[in-house]
């Protein structure tokens, strides 16, 4: 029950921009949009996050469209090191953090 | 700054045997702390969750219990290990709000 769907996996090629969508259709007014990502045998690290205006940061963006139903993260220059899981949650109210399968990103040469 | 710790980092223990992981946080006052596991090639599962001393929510019923002992220590017990057990455990705390969580470093425990 992790509330989002994402792609299972996605390739980019090396200084492309990646876009990974993520579909939310069961957000509630106040419940934020987190991005994290786990490379191979670490614990996940925090990417970004957002509640209703689009996003960004030294890592990434984030672009939620306006009914708030779905959102894309954006790598705009892709790295072999981007080559992870990359997983979309909704921040529910009870402060716990539901995971989907996440959607593996390849990025290639 | 804050830190969290999480040991050991691997774990190989004997099916029927017990288990105990520990994870504590430095930094921070009464943080929301959670037991993360991820089997092999699959996504993150949660476990538990703690918004306090004591206060334990379990998401989904298994043969693993946790503790909240004190305000920055959780810990992840078993009396008896499955082999169904293994995978790769992960301790994360946040606070309140809508601030990102960090996650430790994970221990990966291989029941045999």
């Amino acid at each position: 029950d992790a509330k989002t769907t994402q792609p299972p996996s996605m390739d980019c090629a090396e200084g492309r921009a990646a876009n990974l969508p993520c579909n939310h259709s069961t957000i509630s007014g106040n419940e934020y949009v987190y991005w994290y990502r786990q490379i191979h045998s670490q614990g996940p690290q925090y990417i970004i996050h957002g509640l209703k205006n689009n996003e960004t940061n030294e890592m990434a963006s984030l672009i939620i469209t306006e009914d708030r139903k779905s959102s894309t993260l954006i790598l705009p220059h892709a790295t072999l090191r981007d080559t992870a899981v990359y997983y979309c949650i909704v921040r529910v109210a009870r402060n716990d953090m539901r995971f989907g399968a996440g959607t593996r990103l390849t990025v290639k040469p | 700054s804050q830190t969290i710790h999480q040991w050991p980092a691997t774990l190989v223990q004997p099916v029927g045997s017990p288990l105990s992981l520990e994870c504590t946080v430095e930094g921070t006052s009464n943080p929301n702390l959670y037991w993360y596991r991820q089997a092999a090639g699959r996504g993150l599962q949660l476990l538990f969750y703690s918004v306090g001393i004591g206060q334990i929510s379990s998401e989904v019923p298994q043969n693993l219990s946790a503790s909240r002992p004190q305000d920055r220590q959780f810990i992840l017990s078993s009396k008896k290990l499955l082999l169904s057990d293994s995978g790769f455990y992960l301790c994360a705390w946040s606070v309140m709000g809508d601030t990102e969580a960090f996650f430790g470093q994970g221990t990966r425990l291989t029941v045999v």
